[in-house]
Protein backbone atom coordinates (compact mmCIF):
# COMPACT_ATOMS: atom_id res chain seq x y z
CA UNK A 1 0.00 0.00 0.00
CA UNK A 2 1.58 3.55 -1.23
CA UNK A 3 2.33 5.98 1.61
CA UNK A 4 1.17 9.43 1.70
CA UNK A 5 3.28 11.36 -1.11
CA UNK A 6 4.10 15.00 -1.94
CA UNK A 7 5.24 17.01 -4.97
CA UNK A 8 7.41 18.86 -5.08
CA UNK A 9 10.39 17.53 -3.39
CA UNK A 10 11.96 20.50 -3.31
CA UNK A 11 10.99 24.26 -4.01
CA UNK A 12 12.77 27.73 -4.66
CA UNK A 13 10.85 31.11 -4.58
CA UNK A 14 11.28 34.32 -4.30
CA UNK A 15 10.26 36.54 -1.75
CA UNK A 16 6.27 38.20 -3.13
CA UNK A 17 5.82 34.82 -5.29
CA UNK A 18 3.37 32.15 -4.97
CA UNK A 19 3.72 28.35 -4.04
CA UNK A 20 1.71 25.71 -4.50
CA UNK A 21 2.41 22.22 -2.76
CA UNK A 22 0.65 19.23 -3.12
CA UNK A 23 -0.32 15.96 -1.11
CA UNK A 24 -2.26 12.42 -2.10
CA UNK A 25 -3.12 10.72 1.11
CA UNK A 26 -3.18 7.08 1.46
CA UNK A 27 -5.68 5.16 -0.41
CA UNK A 28 -9.23 5.25 1.54
CA UNK A 29 -8.08 7.83 4.08
CA UNK A 30 -10.59 10.88 3.39
CA UNK A 31 -8.83 13.41 5.91
CA UNK A 32 -5.98 15.66 5.20
CA UNK A 33 -3.39 17.85 7.14
CA UNK A 34 -1.19 20.34 6.58
CA UNK A 35 2.01 20.85 8.82
CA UNK A 36 5.03 23.21 8.85
CA UNK A 37 8.30 22.79 10.22
CA UNK A 38 10.84 25.31 10.42
CA UNK A 39 13.81 25.47 11.78
CA UNK A 40 14.02 24.79 15.50
CA UNK A 41 10.26 25.47 15.95
CA UNK A 42 8.83 21.84 15.65
CA UNK A 43 5.57 20.83 14.05
CA UNK A 44 3.32 23.63 13.47
CA UNK A 45 -0.37 22.87 12.43
CA UNK A 46 -1.33 24.56 9.10
CA UNK A 47 -4.85 23.42 8.07
CA UNK A 48 -7.16 20.11 8.39
CA UNK A 49 -9.27 19.12 5.30
CA UNK A 50 -11.85 16.08 5.65
CA UNK A 51 -14.26 14.80 2.34
CA UNK A 52 -13.74 18.34 0.61
CA UNK A 53 -14.20 20.73 3.51
CA UNK A 54 -12.20 22.65 5.44
CA UNK A 55 -12.19 21.25 9.13
CA UNK A 56 -10.00 23.56 11.36
CA UNK A 57 -6.93 25.83 10.64
CA UNK A 58 -4.30 26.87 12.90
CA UNK A 59 -2.35 30.33 13.54
CA UNK A 60 -1.56 31.51 10.50
CA UNK A 61 -2.23 34.05 8.25
CA UNK A 62 -5.29 33.96 5.31
CA UNK A 63 -2.23 33.63 2.80
CA UNK A 64 -1.86 30.51 3.94
CA UNK A 65 -4.91 27.94 2.06
CA UNK A 66 -5.88 25.43 0.27
CA UNK A 67 -8.28 22.59 -1.06
CA UNK A 68 -9.19 19.08 -1.08
CA UNK A 69 -10.23 17.49 -4.25
CA UNK A 70 -12.81 14.95 -4.55
CA UNK A 71 -10.43 11.94 -4.90
CA UNK A 72 -9.07 13.48 -1.71
CA UNK A 73 -6.02 14.78 -2.67
CA UNK A 74 -5.11 18.47 -1.13
CA UNK A 75 -3.06 21.17 -2.66
CA UNK A 76 -1.26 23.82 -0.55
CA UNK A 77 -0.83 27.55 -1.31
CA UNK A 78 0.96 30.29 0.12
CA UNK A 79 0.60 33.81 -1.30
CA UNK A 80 2.78 36.74 -1.15
CA UNK A 81 5.86 34.32 -0.14
CA UNK A 82 8.48 36.16 2.88
CA UNK A 83 11.44 34.48 3.44
CA UNK A 84 10.29 33.03 7.22
CA UNK A 85 7.70 31.21 5.29
CA UNK A 86 11.11 28.93 4.23
CA UNK A 87 10.78 25.19 6.25
CA UNK A 88 9.71 21.90 5.47
CA UNK A 89 5.99 21.22 5.03
CA UNK A 90 4.54 18.04 5.83
CA UNK A 91 1.46 16.27 5.08
CA UNK A 92 -0.59 13.78 6.94
CA UNK A 93 -3.39 11.59 6.10
CA UNK A 94 -5.98 9.98 8.12
CA UNK A 95 -9.14 7.12 8.26
CA UNK A 96 -11.24 7.94 11.06
CA UNK A 97 -8.97 7.59 13.83
CA UNK A 98 -6.33 9.99 15.66
CA UNK A 99 -3.57 8.48 13.87
CA UNK A 100 -1.74 10.32 11.25
CA UNK A 101 0.58 9.22 8.90
CA UNK A 102 2.73 11.76 7.38
CA UNK A 103 4.63 11.91 3.97
CA UNK A 104 8.30 13.07 3.33
CA UNK A 105 7.81 16.47 2.84
CA UNK A 106 8.15 19.52 0.45
CA UNK A 107 11.14 21.51 1.23
CA UNK A 108 10.14 25.19 0.42
CA UNK A 109 13.31 27.79 0.51
CA UNK A 110 12.27 31.24 0.16
CA UNK A 111 15.12 33.89 -1.23
CA UNK B 1 -3.26 24.90 22.40
CA UNK B 2 -2.12 22.00 24.41
CA UNK B 3 1.64 21.45 25.23
CA UNK B 4 3.46 18.84 25.61
CA UNK B 5 7.01 18.24 27.10
CA UNK B 6 9.28 15.82 26.03
CA UNK B 7 12.53 14.96 27.79
CA UNK B 8 15.49 14.62 27.07
CA UNK B 9 16.22 17.07 24.64
CA UNK B 10 18.81 14.65 23.03
CA UNK B 11 20.70 11.91 24.31
CA UNK B 12 24.37 10.38 23.54
CA UNK B 13 23.73 6.45 23.87
CA UNK B 14 26.10 3.79 23.32
CA UNK B 15 25.60 1.04 20.69
CA UNK B 16 23.52 -1.86 22.30
CA UNK B 17 22.17 0.00 25.21
CA UNK B 18 18.71 0.94 26.05
CA UNK B 19 16.98 4.12 26.09
CA UNK B 20 13.98 6.04 27.58
CA UNK B 21 12.16 8.63 26.92
CA UNK B 22 8.98 10.65 28.62
CA UNK B 23 6.47 12.80 26.93
CA UNK B 24 4.14 14.70 29.82
CA UNK B 25 1.57 17.56 29.79
CA UNK B 26 -0.94 19.04 32.21
CA UNK B 27 -4.19 17.97 29.52
CA UNK B 28 -5.59 14.71 29.04
CA UNK B 29 -5.04 12.98 25.43
CA UNK B 30 -7.01 10.09 23.73
CA UNK B 31 -4.68 9.03 21.78
CA UNK B 32 -0.62 8.95 22.36
CA UNK B 33 1.49 8.66 19.30
CA UNK B 34 5.41 8.13 18.77
CA UNK B 35 7.06 9.12 15.08
CA UNK B 36 10.85 8.46 14.38
CA UNK B 37 11.96 11.63 11.93
CA UNK B 38 15.13 11.32 9.55
CA UNK B 39 16.90 14.96 8.54
CA UNK B 40 14.71 16.31 5.55
CA UNK B 41 12.21 13.37 5.99
CA UNK B 42 8.70 12.84 7.12
CA UNK B 43 8.12 11.65 10.66
CA UNK B 44 7.39 7.97 10.08
CA UNK B 45 4.65 6.47 12.80
CA UNK B 46 6.62 4.14 15.87
CA UNK B 47 3.39 3.16 17.70
CA UNK B 48 -0.01 3.94 18.38
CA UNK B 49 -1.54 4.20 21.81
CA UNK B 50 -5.45 4.20 21.85
CA UNK B 51 -6.36 3.11 25.69
CA UNK B 52 -5.15 4.45 28.90
CA UNK B 53 -2.62 1.59 30.82
CA UNK B 54 -1.71 0.39 27.39
CA UNK B 55 1.92 -1.35 26.73
CA UNK B 56 2.58 -1.63 23.47
CA UNK B 57 5.80 -3.03 21.55
CA UNK B 58 6.82 -2.69 17.98
CA UNK B 59 10.21 -5.25 17.76
CA UNK B 60 12.74 -3.27 19.71
CA UNK B 61 10.14 -0.94 20.97
CA UNK B 62 7.88 -0.34 23.60
CA UNK B 63 5.40 2.47 24.52
CA UNK B 64 3.36 3.26 27.22
CA UNK B 65 -0.23 5.50 28.02
CA UNK B 66 -0.02 6.62 30.51
CA UNK B 67 -2.82 5.65 33.55
CA UNK B 68 -3.47 9.13 33.60
CA UNK B 69 -3.55 10.05 30.27
CA UNK B 70 -1.55 12.72 30.55
CA UNK B 71 2.08 11.30 29.80
CA UNK B 72 3.60 8.62 27.62
CA UNK B 73 6.54 6.94 27.52
CA UNK B 74 9.09 5.70 24.46
CA UNK B 75 11.87 2.63 25.02
CA UNK B 76 14.27 1.49 22.46
CA UNK B 77 16.36 -1.66 23.76
CA UNK B 78 19.50 -2.74 22.18
CA UNK B 79 20.26 0.56 20.10
CA UNK B 80 21.92 0.47 16.96
CA UNK B 81 23.21 2.85 14.87
CA UNK B 82 20.02 3.29 12.64
CA UNK B 83 17.65 4.08 16.18
CA UNK B 84 19.62 7.63 15.14
CA UNK B 85 16.70 10.77 14.44
CA UNK B 86 14.71 12.73 16.03
CA UNK B 87 11.76 10.89 18.30
CA UNK B 88 8.29 12.90 18.50
CA UNK B 89 5.42 12.39 20.94
CA UNK B 90 2.31 13.57 19.47
CA UNK B 91 -1.21 13.44 21.87
CA UNK B 92 -4.68 13.91 20.39
CA UNK B 93 -7.44 15.80 21.40
CA UNK B 94 -10.19 17.51 20.72
CA UNK B 95 -11.64 17.06 16.83
CA UNK B 96 -8.60 14.86 14.93
CA UNK B 97 -5.97 17.18 16.57
CA UNK B 98 -2.99 16.70 17.50
CA UNK B 99 -0.15 18.41 20.02
CA UNK B 100 3.26 17.26 19.19
CA UNK B 101 6.53 17.43 21.58
CA UNK B 102 9.63 19.34 20.39
CA UNK B 103 11.36 16.30 19.67
CA UNK B 104 13.98 14.23 21.25
CA UNK B 105 17.47 13.94 19.37
CA UNK B 106 18.96 10.80 19.70
CA UNK B 107 22.45 9.75 18.51
CA UNK B 108 24.18 6.28 18.55
CA UNK B 109 27.68 5.84 19.47
CA UNK B 110 28.79 2.80 17.45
Amino acid sequence: EAGVTQSPTHLIKTRGQQATLRCSPISGHTSVYWYQQALGLGLQFLLWYDEGEERNRGNFPPRFSGRQFPNYSSELNVNALELEDSALYLCASSLVTDTQYFGPGTRLTVL
Amino acid sequence: GQQLNQSPQSMFIQEGEDVSMNCTSSSIFNTWLWYKQDPGEGPVLLIALYKAGELTSNGRLTAQFGITRKDSFLNISASIPSDVGIYFCAGAYGNNRLAFGKGNQVVVIP
